[in-house]
């Protein structure tokens, strides 16, 4: 079946630190990919998305690109801010026809991220 | 747009009581879903619809009821409430998409407990 697996976290970092956080999946061909974020007490928003390998979802600074040879969509941040720090989840949306339900997401556990002024 | 909202914020029951949690979109979306949140587990599928009149059952279904009388309302239900059901509960939904990227908007969760 599908499956997602992220980073374990906490993660902390200071303000204006590189942020990676990895993610990886097991799907039947090439899914939609995609990141939540979770800011406390909220529910969840898409922060980006990626439906085909090698394209790159972007944004608010966040960036994370579909790579199909590693089974890879790792979100990343060249300098993180103290309003960042939330909770993020990977998650992925099987292709049509490829024996799961498409408008069903698998989700990752989420990864904790604080960022100190 | 309201978005998807939820009611109620919090709740505390006792063992074995009942309730509903609302669940509203004003998006004209097509499917709708319910997940809890555990502490260090993610998001957990419990029902889904895809449209009005059709119900299926997620990973964790068991304890809960849901039904889709409208396209805008997704009540679940909680039948005879135990300590295992203590979670956030997210309603979800999303339009009838293309090809796959099926984005699920979410609403602000319920947070319940069960003593």
């Amino acid at each position: 079946g599908n499956s997602v697996t992220q980073m374990e976290g906490p993660v902390t970092l200071s303000e204006e630190a590189f942020l990676t956080i990895n993610c990886t999946y097991t799907a039947t061909g090439y899914p939609s990919l995609f990141w939540y974020v979770q800011y406390p007490g909220e529910g969840l928003q898409l922060l980006l998305k990626a439906t085909k390998a090698d394209d790159k979802g972007s944004n608010k600074g966040f960036e994370a690109t579909y790579r199909k040879e590693t089974t890879s969509f790792h979100l990343e941040k060249g300098s993180v801010q103290v309003s960042d720090s939330a909770v993020y989840f990977c998650a992925l949306s099987p292709l049509p026809n490829s024996g799961g339900s498409n408008y069903k997401l698998t989700f990752g556990k989420g990864t904790l991220l604080t960022v100190n002024p | 747009n309201a978005g998807v909202t939820q009611t109620p914020k919090f709740r505390i029951l006792k063992i074995g009581q009942s309730m509903t949690l609302q669940c509203t979109q004003d998006m004209n979306h097509n499917y709708m879903y319910w997940y809890r949140q555990d502490p260090g587990m993610g998001l957990k599928l419990i029902y889904y619809s895809v449209g009005a009149g059709i119900t299926d059952k997620g990973e964790v279904p068991n304890g809960y009821n849901v039904s889709r009388s409208t396209t805008e309302d997704f009540p679940l239900r909680l039948e005879l409430a135990a300590p295992s059901q203590t979670s956030v509960y997210f309603c979800a939904s999303s339009p009838l998409a293309g090809r796959g990227d099926y984005e699920q908007y979410f609403g602000p969760g319920t947070r319940l407990t069960v003593t």
